[in-house]
């Protein structure tokens, strides 16, 4: 079956440094991947997304990029702040089941000032 | 106004107790989920519906039911709570668009005593 394995947490940084979550994932069918971000008592938000090989999905600084031949999805960001502190989701979904979603089990990230 | 609520934001009770939670959205999306989050084991999915009329198991339907009342709302129910049902519950939509981004609301943490 579809499965996402991310590193686990949590992931303590100072202000300003660069980050980096490994994603990687099996799946039986062509995938998008996902990052969601879940701040403090809150719900998930979609982060970003890339839904073909090669593509690189990017938003509010962060990066992560489709590596079908290393069947990975690695989320980055160059320059972290103290707001980029949450826990952060990889997940799949393939079109062939329906769509729904297959997370990995989340990363804390905490940025120290 | 937030788009999906979830409600009650936070529950003890106490085992053998039947409980139900209760999800609402305003997204107009035809497509509901519930899912359960614990420590390190990411979101797993509980049932899932396409619409009114199409009710799903996910991953872990043992011991809940659903109810899909409208297409805006879709409840959960803890038939007798035991103490291993004791999580973070989600609720999350979806337009069913061909890379099935999801939007979840704020959460209910439900402890069973």
């Amino acid at each position: 079956g579809d499965s996402v394995t991310q590193m686990e947490g949590p992931v303590t940084l100072s202000e300003e440094a660069f980050l980096t979550i490994n994603c990687t994932y099996t799946a039986t069918g062509y995938p998008s991947l996902f990052w969601y971000v879940q701040y403090p008592g809150e719900g998930l938000q979609l982060l970003l997304k890339a839904t073909k090989a090669d593509d690189k999905g990017s938003n509010k600084g962060f990066e992560a990029t489709y590596r079908k031949e290393t069947t990975s999805f690695h989320l980055e960001k160059g320059s972290v702040q103290v707001s980029d502190s949450a826990v952060y989701f990889c997940a799949l979904g393939v079109q062939a089941a329906g769509n729904k979603l297959t997370f990995g089990g989340g990363t804390r990230v905490l940025v120290k000032p | 106004d937030a788009d999906v609520t979830q409600t009650p934001r936070n529950r003890i009770t106490k085992t053998g107790k039947r409980i139900m939670l209760e999800c609402s959205q305003t997204k107009g999306h035809d497509r509901m989920y519930w899912y359960r989050q614990d420590p390190g084991l990411g979101l797993q999915l509980i049932y899932y519906s396409f619409d009114v009329k199409d009710i799903n198991k996910g991953e872990i339907s043992d011991g809940y039911s659903v109810s899909r009342q409208a297409q805006a709302k879709f409840s959960l129910s803890l038939e007798s709570a035991i103490p291993n049902q004791t999580a973070l519950y989600f609720c999350a939509t979806s337009d069913g668009g061909r890379y099935n981004e999801q939007f979840f609301g704020p959460g209910t943490r439900l402890t069973v005593l």
